[in-house]
């Protein structure tokens, strides 16, 4: 167990829908990562929070947004669903604002777009 | 363009011999290369990094070795053991190590180890 929980594991909604995924970090950490892998892809970054503040952006769509709430979890907000979006979501937490072998992942939320 | 590449999605392996995962890289930036482990139903987790100061890094029946001039790195796990199947993704930034947006990943390879 990384300490990391991501709710829920599973998600499946129609194109066009929205969805809230939820990453709670490891207890103490101040960052949060959000990571999508699509099918045969690696990893791919999309934001990160430190503090409850945007620290770095990637490769995130702008149906895409995220936040970080005082109490440190983040939500990860995904609009206007296309079928190209079904992928696993991974958050990832760590101690400061440096995404390295400190980092801890979640299991991840597998979302189907149908 | 994909900066880190994994070309070997699946490699089986005997219990007790020696498993070989490559990994190569475009970007000549890169100087520190991470490998993660992910069981299904979990999120990947660090498991050996190294450096391009070095060509070697060894932890337990985990090595990593860096060939910079061919940009090509290859994490070894000797003995394998059925616990040990899993995918392996590898991991490259520029240092200084610290930027998620810098950290980008391979495809990752299954890695199957038959009893």
């Amino acid at each position: 167990d990384s300490g990391v929980t991501q709710t829920p594991k599973h998600l499946i909604t129609a194109t066009g829908q929205r969805v809230t995924l939820r990453c709670s970090p490891r207890s103490g950490d101040l960052s949060v990562y959000w990571y999508q892998q699509s099918l045969d892809q690696g990893l791919q970054f999309l934001i990160q929070y430190y503090n409850g503040e945007e620290r770095a952006k990637g490769n995130i769509l702008e149906r895409f947004s995220a936040q970080q709430f005082p109490d440190l979890h983040s939500e990860l907000n995904l609009s206007s669903l296309e079928l190209g979006d079904s992928a696993l979501y991974f958050c990832a937490s760590s101690p400061s604002g440096q995404m390295n072998t400190e980092a801890f992942f979640g299991q991840g939320t597998r979302l189907t777009v149908v | 363009d994909q900066q880190v590449k994994q070309n070997s999605p699946s490699l089986s392996v005997q219990e007790g011999r020696i498993s070989i995962l490559n990994c190569d890289y475009t970007n000549s930036m890169f100087d520190y290369f991470l490998w993660y482990k992910k069981y299904p139903a979990e999120g990947p987790t660090f498991l050996i990094s190294i450096s391009s100061i070095k060509d070697k890094n060894e932890d337990g029946r985990f090595t990593v070795f860096l060939n910079k001039s061919a940009k090509h790195l290859s994490l070894h796990i000797v003995p394998s053991q059925p616990g040990d199947s899993a995918v392996y993704f590898c991991a490259a930034t520029p240092l200084p190590l610290g930027s998620a947006r810098q950290l980008t990943f391979g495809s990752g390879t299954q890695l199957t180890v038959l009893p």
